[in-house]
């Protein structure tokens, strides 16, 4: 079975601060990895997506990922209230699945105001 | 709105019961996906359309469990005999070529 871990939390930040949501996966052919957003009772929103080592910027996101360590990051600045709930860290398995999505648990995020 | 859509929303079901979800996919994408979620847990595959083409399915997918997208557009999936074990929220995802999945809104089941 190939793994994605995160930290289940809760992650409690004060409002106006950085949030930092870490992800490792063990299969070292992944491709393509992803944050979604899921609010309480909804469904996975999808936040932002990196495909190379480095970092990727959109907004208030920043993405980073290290393919060697295998580790890939979502960094929230200015966090707000609206910003609780839990953060998937998805990757993709193989071309064979088309991409299928193989999500770690989450990660619980309080922004507290 | 052209997002992803799913019917209905909530399903409670009495054990032994089929139940059938629809799933309709944002228009042109080619690509659609079932995940299963439960408590707790990030959501699992279960089983890939490409077009009306099934090529995958999830050893999560017992012999239970049945999808088809005869059309190619909406996808179905059915569970037979249901279980209190098939409790959870089922997802419906849709994409084209691109690695991105857009997710419905979801289809929760209560088997009592």
């Amino acid at each position: 079975q190939k793994e994605v871990e995160q930290n289940s939390g809760p992650l409690s930040v004060p409002e106006g601060a950085i949030a930092s949501l870490n992800c490792t996966y063990s299969d070292r052919g992944s491709q393509s990895f992803f944050w979604y957003r899921q609010y309480s009772g909804k469904s996975p929103e999808l936040i932002m997506s990196i495909y190379s080592n480095g970092d990727k910027e959109d907004g208030r996101f920043t993405a980073q990922l290290n393919k060697a360590s295998q580790y890939v990051s979502l960094l929230i600045r200015d966090s707000q209230p609206s910003d609780s709930a839990t953060y998937l860290c998805a990757v993709n398995t193989n071309s064979n699945s088309g991409y299928a999505l193989n999500f770690g648990k989450g990660t619980s995020l309080l922004v507290t105001p | 709105d052209t997002g992803v859509s799913q019917d209905p929303r909530h399903k409670i079901t009495k054990r032994g019961q089929n139940v059938t979800f629809r799933c309709d996919p944002i228009s042109e994408h080619n690509r659609l996906y079932w995940y299963r979620q439960t408590l707790g847990q990030g959501p699992e595959f279960l089983t890939y359309f490409q077009n009306e083409a099934q090529l995958e399915k999830s050893r999560l997918l017992s012999d239970r469990f049945s999808a088809e997208r005869p059309k190619g557009s909406f996808s179905t999936l059915e569970i037979q005999r249901t279980e209190q074990g098939d409790s959870a929220m089922y997802l419906c995802a849709s994409t084209t070529e691109i690695p991105e999945q857009y997710f419905g809104p979801g289809t929760r089941l209560t088997v009592t």
